[in-house]
């Protein structure tokens, strides 16, 4: 089975320049979550789709970040404009339709803000 | 927002030793999850309980769902230098969906 996929792995910007990341789930996973991860923190959820209806984007700033899921399989997530403060691992990861088992992660995209 | 107390923050131990660590909470959980993160990768899932007292076990992995369901405890055994990484702890509340609170990690440094 293969694992979440997401692209691309390493992304260098300037503050104020937009960036987009895409993620594959494991075939067949309905739900779908991003994080971000600041060095030396936990895993933090962004925002979390089922199929390709939101299901929970209370911490996504809203200003600045989107995601869309629109056929219910893939997802991008968008920033614009970046700030300095957005530099992060960008983490997906998806589970079965329920919740009840863990989710799964992909390897992540780190993004560098300047 | 909710947060997972994790300790200890890192640790730096020999092989062969055993090793401990726990996460604690003011509010009452109804999964907990342990992952171990390496380097320039995602949480990979060690495992999952999802009963209060619950014990499991996965190879030389243990973790306990506490009693009060605000506290969650991995026992590593005879460690590995494989082992290195962070090990997180998250959790789960039952009014909270499916949406996981991540501890602050634990970075494990196991010496030859």
């Amino acid at each position: 089975e293969a694992g979440v996929a997401q692209s691309p792995r390493y992304k260098i910007i300037e503050k104020r320049q937009s960036v987009a990341f895409w993620c594959n789930p494991i075939s067949g996973h309905a739900t779908l979550y991003w994080y971000q991860q600041i060095l030396g923190q936990g895993p933090k959820l962004l925002i979390q789709f089922q199929n390709n209806g939101v299901v929970d984007d209370s911490q996504l700033p809203k200003d600045r970040f989107s995601a869309e899921r629109l056929k219910g399989v893939d997802s991008t997530l968008k920033i614009q404009p970046a700030k300095l403060e957005d530099s992060a691992v960008y983490l997906c990861a998806s589970t079965r339709t329920g919740g009840r088992w863990g989710q799964f992660f992909g390897p992540g995209t780190r993004l560098t803000v300047l | 927002g909710q947060q997972l107390n994790q300790s200890p923050q890192s640790m730096f131990i020999q092989e062969g030793e055993d090793v401990s660590m726990n996460c604690t909470s003011s509010s009452i959980f109804n999964t907990w999850l342990w992952y171990k993160q390496d380097p320039g990768e995602g949480p990979v899932l060690l495992i999952a309980l999802y009963k209060a007292g619950e014990l499991t076990s996965n190879g030389r992995l243990t973790a306990q769902f506490g009693i009060t369901r605000k506290d969650s405890f991995l026992n590593i055994s005879a460690s590995i230098p494989s082992d290195v990484g962070i090990y997180f702890c998250a959790g789960r509340r039952e009014t909270s969906g499916s949406r996981l609170t991540f501890g602050e990690g634990t970075q494990l440094t196991v010496n030859p």
